[in-house]
């Protein structure tokens, strides 16, 4: 099955710790987002990826930090730098022109 | 900078009727893609229906039609015969033509459909 996938669907985090978020995807897609969203707003663009060993910020960068070594995966790390990481994350990858697919998406609560 | 307005946070509809949710945009650009997406209670985000800018013809899938009107930046998601499975939340988004291979969108804030049985 092709598709993009998350892990985990739920993590807990202490204040003051990093967390890594996993995305990978099997569609052969170039670019992979990340996302953050909130209640009550739409999706906010964290990073970006058009190609591997390549990434560009978004909206809403400070506090995260990517990596793309292989196309089919853009790890997000949230760092203790991020004052309100408590949100829900999804991430993206397109093909040209078709829009972006999206996985199941990672609910991060900061304890 | 391209903005996305959705007016409507929330709307309801009885099952079996139709419904349309509206969708403004802001931009300068000519050449651009417009997007309906969809997010059940699973948060899982599906992509419903792509409009080109460039093509007059409205975007169809199914049950579900849009209405494209350039001049006015405006470009709203018509459901047909509404199912329980429908409700979610609804986002309308913008792409750019102009950024290169990017695949940026741009999201509004969503509009949260109620279905009534």
């Amino acid at each position: 099955d092709g598709g993009i996938t998350q892990s985990p669907k739920y993590l807990f985090r202490k204040e003051g710790q990093n967390v890594t978020l996993s995305c990978e995807q099997n569609l052969n897609h170039d670019a992979m987002y990340w996302y953050r969203q909130d209640p009550g707003q739409g999706l906010r663009l964290i990073y970006y990826s058009q190609i591997v060993n390549d990434f560009q910020k978004g909206d809403i960068a400070e506090g995260y930090s990517v990596s793309r070594e292989k196309k089919e995966s853009f790890p997000l790390t949230v760092t203790s730098a991020q004052k309100n990481p408590t949100a829900f994350y999804l991430c993206a990858s397109s093909i040209r022109g078709m829009g972006q697919f999206f996985g199941p998406g990672t609910r991060l609560t900061v304890l | 900078a391209q903005t996305v307005t959705q007016s409507q946070p929330e709307m309801s509809v009885q099952e079996a009727e139709t419904v349309t949710l509206s969708c403004t945009y802001d931009t300068s650009e000519s050449d651009y893609y417009l997007f309906w997406y969809k997010q059940p209670p699973s948060r899982q985000m599906i992509l419903v229906i792509r409009q080109e800018a460039y093509k007059q013809q409205n975007a169809t899938e199914n049950r579900f039609s849009v209405n494209f009107q350039k001049a006015a930046k405006s470009f709203s998601l018509k459901i047909s015969d509404s199912q329980l499975g429908d409700a979610a939340m609804y986002f309308c988004a913008y792409r750019s033509l102009t950024q290169g291979g990017s695949e940026k969108l741009v999201f509004g804030k969503g509009t949260k459909l109620t279905v009534n049985p």
